[in-house]
């Protein structure tokens, strides 16, 4: 099994700011198959990037994953307020597909 | 638009038996496999089940194997989790989610599963 480590475990910025959260897988994660979540509190996960660099659908540009191999690297290029949440990031590339910790990313 | 709402979650002893329903819409459901998630208070997500398009191929995290089913209804565009046996462990949030390459595109609202005495 695939374990993915994020870090930090809570990162503190402030609207305007870059954020760069990290995850690091045990193993090669084949076909850079990593996709970065965000959640909000008591909302359901909603997908941002697949293939490691792909934004998903009605993703704002201010969003970008970049890395491969081991690891991986979700960019904010400039923080809304409306960003500040928990991100996860989740393999697919191998079974069983596992997700990291999460970090969240809080107002400082 | 592309919904997927679970039902059957709420309160159940150590050793007793939920099922979980996902009443799936907007999309051709029969064309894609299906998956549920979990994520237990204040945790992290974890992949649970997942089953092909025709339910012939079926696959679970191993801390539920032998107890937990997954399965579907093409024809109601619905999809299940059987889950006996249950533990403490077991209580979380159970997400519907299909797959998307393998990332999950679309998510359900969640049902709230918790094993208690």
């Amino acid at each position: 099994e695939i374990v993915l480590t994020q870090s930090p475990g809570t990162l503190s910025l402030s609207p305007g700011e870059r954020a760069t959260l990290s995850c690091r897988a045990s193993q090669s994660v084949s076909s850079s198959y990593l996709a970065w979540y965000q959640q909000k509190p008591g909302q359901a996960p909603r997908l941002l990037i697949y293939g490691a660099s792909s934004r998903a659908t009605g993703i704002p540009d201010r969003f970008s994953g970049s890395g491969s191999g081991t690891d991986f690297t979700l960019t904010i290029s400039r923080l809304e307020p409306e960003d500040f949440a928990v991100y996860y990031c989740q393999q697919y590339g191998s079974s069983p597909e596992t997700f990291g910790q999460g970090t969240k990313l809080e107002i400082k | 638009e592309v919904q997927l709402v679970e039902s059957g979650g709420g309160l159940v002893q150590p050793g007793g038996s939920l099922r979980l329903s996902c009443a799936a819409s907007g999309f051709t459901f029969s064309s894609y496999w299906m998956s549920w998630v979990r994520q237990a208070p204040g945790k992290g997500l974890e992949w649970v089940a997942n089953i092909k398009q025709d339910g012939s191929e079926k696959y679970y995290v191993d801390s539920v194997k032998g107890r937990f089913t997954i399965s579907r209804d093409n024809a109601k565009n619905s999809l299940y989790l059987q889950m006996n046996s249950l533990r403490a462990e077991d209580t979380a949030v159970y997400y519907c989610a299909r797959p998307r390459g393998g990332s999950y595109d679309y998510w359900g609202q969640g049902t709230l599963v918790t094993v208690s005495s």
